[in-house]
């Protein structure tokens, strides 16, 4: 079965650092593109970022690129996010997606992130 | 690629049939257009890929058609719990979008 369980969610300081985990477990997480989706409290979805199954490719929606960092450690069959810099807008649930294989095929549970003075 | 979703909301009854419409502001490339239904405090699911393609374990009563810049979801006969909010989404160019989403209620 497949299974994605995010974490390090919480409450942050604008301008402020917090890093997402994701676990995965119940396939090859080697050989699978990831990605990172949000989520505003009471708003659609957005995409974050890709990371391809390497490592070796990484995509970002424009309004975080030079702020979040997308990473995987394949050994540990994990996806992380860096995010830096965190604004007010930033403030969404975040989910680990995995790609199926272009659409987001499996999602986890989510994590919460607050930016908030 | 600007993806808008109408109705915003759709009012009906178990057994009606839904149609549930995306239009992008231009071609997705490939019909690389998905649905995804979401139920309160839930992640979003997949339900429809590649426009037409059913995921894993989804009843054959979602269907989802369409090319170029105009997609549809159908679903044949709502069930109780078809009742959620839907969401398309394009991946044939990034940025990868979303529609703001379609909440079908009971009537």
């Amino acid at each position: 079965e497949v299974q994605l369980v995010e974490s390090g969610g919480g409450l942050v300081q604008p301008g402020g650092s917090l890093r997402l985990s994701c676990a995965a477990s119940g396939f090859t997480f080697s050989t699978y593109w990831m990605s990172w989706v949000r989520q505003a409290p009471g708003k659609g979805l957005e995409w974050v970022a890709n990371i391809k199954y390497d490592g070796s490719e990484k995509y970002y929606v424009d309004s975080v690129k030079g702020r979040f960092t997308i990473s995987r450690d394949n050994a540990k069959n994990s996806l992380y996010l860096q995010m830096n810099s965190l604004r007010a807008e930033d403030t969404a649930v975040y989910y680990c997606a995995r790609r199926t294989p272009g659409a987001f095929g499996y999602w986890g549970q989510g994590t919460l992130v607050t930016v908030s003075s | 690629i600007v993806l808008t979703q109408s109705p915003g909301t759709l009012s009906l009854s178990p057994g009606e049939r839904a149609t549930l419409s995306c239009r992008a502001s231009r071609s997705v490339s490939n019909s690389y257009l998905a649905w995804y239904q979401q139920k309160p405090g839930q992640a979003p699911r997949l339900l429809i890929y590649g426009a037409s393609s059913r995921a894993t374990d989804i009843p054959d009563r979602f269907s989802g058609s369409g090319s170029g810049t105009d997609f549809t979801l159908t679903i044949s006969r709502l069930e109780p719990e078809d009742f959620a909010v839907y969401f398309c989404q394009q991946y044939g160019n990034s940025p990868w979008t979303f529609g703001q989403g379609t909440t079908v209620q009971i009537k």
